[in-house]
């Protein structure tokens, strides 16, 4: 089973600058990497998948990116939206398809 | 709109069964993949269960393998989760999610979920 570490646990910004989300494979999972984004109360939420293609409707602030096994989550110009708890899943060896612990992402 | 709504959730006691249901509208249920994950309280994602558009190909999580039954009724645009033999770590909201087609087993659309609390 692949394991996908995130970090930091939580992360705390200011509305207006950027926030940088990590995710780290423990073995290649090629492109296969989605984000979610999860709001209290809600169900998740597809921003990203391939690592890098936005999904239908996610605004061009926020962007995927892999550099070997660690993936990147970078939201620029951080609105109230925003601030959320977001996780990734890597769909590369499956099953089980399996989701990093999440990332809290605060208003500072 | 592409819709999944979750039901049959509930408080059940340690040792009994619950039949969760997932209904489809807004696309083509037949033609889709379709999964169950849950989120136990406060805690994290956990795939539990896939399903192929005609029902021919299943996978578990180990976790839950021998005890959750999933299945899908495309005539009826459903998806079934049978769980049995619930324990307290069962407690979580099981959500029903849409496999985007083809590209890969990710999840373009979800439900609100269903609540199951597993208490005595």
């Amino acid at each position: 089973e692949i394991v996908m570490t995130q970090s930091p646990a939580t992360l705390s910004v200011s509305p207006g600058e950027r926030a940088t989300l990590s995710c780290r494979a423990s073995q290649s999972v090629s492109s296969n990497l989605a984000w979610y984004q999860q709001k209290p109360g809600q169900a998740p939420r597809l921003l990203i998948y391939g690592a890098s293609t936005r999904a239908t409707g996610i605004p061009a602030r926020i962007s995927g990116s892999r550099s070997g096994t660690e993936f990147t989550l970078t939201i620029s110009s951080l609105q109230s939206e925003d601030f959320a708890v977001y996780y990734c899943q890597q769909y590369n060896n499956w099953p089980p398809t399996t989701f990093g612990q999440g990332t809290k992402l605060e208003i500072k | 709109e592409v819709q999944l709504v979750e039901s049959g959730g509930g408080l059940v006691q340690p040792g009994e069964s619950l039949r969760l249901s997932c209904a489809g509208s807004g696309f083509i249920f037949s033609s889709f993949e379709m999964n169950w994950v849950r989120q136990a309280p406060g805690k994290g994602l956990e795939w539990l269960s896939y399903i192929s558009g005609r029902g021919t190909t299943i996978y578990y999580a180990d976790s839950v393998k021998g005890r959750f039954t999933i299945s899908r009724d495309n005539a009826k645009n459903s998806l079934y989760l049978e769980v049995r033999s619930l324990r307290a770590e069962d407690t979580a909201v099981y959500y029903c999610a849409r496999s985007d087609g083809g590209s890969g087993n990710y999840f373009d659309y979800w439900g609100r979920g269903t609540l199951v609390t597993v208490s005595s």
